[in-house]
């Protein structure tokens, strides 16, 4: 089955830097790869995704960048800012009927002022 | 605004008790899931659900049983609940295969 494999586990920066956080998938059939935030005390949220038809999307400060060929795709944050502090997850899927999202094991950013 | 409401956020049980948690969202979603999530093991299905009276295994099935009478509403049960069943719980609803919309989540304590 899908395996989704996430890191680093935890990532530290300064306010103002850039974060990456990768992430790869086994099933060379995933089509649809979401990425999650999940603040404390709350349940995941989705924040960008992206479907294998593009290689990249970004949305003001976070990016995602997909290569099916090495099957990896990655999140960027750029211009980092406390309330960036959360759980980020990665997820991998078919977009087919009976599939659901494989989740990465998830990375603790703490973007420190 | 979609809205996904579990009936606690914080259960304590006796190892060995009947455990029922709910999940209600108001979005006539079709698609429904129960997820737990442990540090360092990220989010795992354990159960979900495409339509009424409809349930598919996820990746840890073991121990659990899941219930979906109405669409709106989708129970995860525990028969017998063990110590290893401590953690927090996690529905989340969707229409179509593509955004997610997670609960607040249930923390649960087994003892």
């Amino acid at each position: 089955g899908e395996n989704v494999e996430q890191h680093p586990s935890t990532l530290s920066v300064q306010e103002g830097d850039s974060a990456v956080i990768k992430c790869t998938y086994s099933d060379s059939a995933s089509n649809y790869f979401p990425w999650y935030k999940q603040e404390l005390g709350k349940g995941p949220q989705l924040i960008i995704d992206i479907r294998s038809n593009v290689g990249e999307k970004k949305d003001q400060r976070i990016a995602v960048t997909l290569n099916k060929t090495a099957k990896h795709f990655s999140l960027h944050i750029t211009e980092t800012q406390p309330e960036d502090s959360a759980v980020y997850f990665c997820a991998a899927s078919r977009v087919q009927a009976g599939t659901a999202l494989i989740f990465g094991k998830g990375t603790t950013l703490s973007v420190s002022s | 605004d979609v809205k996904v409401t579990q009936s606690s956020r914080y259960l304590v049980k006796r190892t060995g008790e009947k455990v029922f948690l709910e999940c209600v969202q108001d979005m006539d979603h079709e698609n429904m899931f129960w997820y737990r999530q442990d540090p360092g093991l990220g989010l795992r299905l354990i159960y979900f659900s495409y339509d009424v009276k409809m349930k598919e295994k996820g990746d840890i099935p073991e121990g659990y049983s899941v219930s979906r009478e109405k669409k709106e509403r989708f129970s995860l049960i525990l028969e017998s609940a063990s110590t290893n069943q401590t953690s927090m719980y996690l529905c989340a609803t969707s229409r179509g295969y593509y955004e997610q919309y997670f609960g607040p989540g249930t923390r649960l304590t087994v003892t």
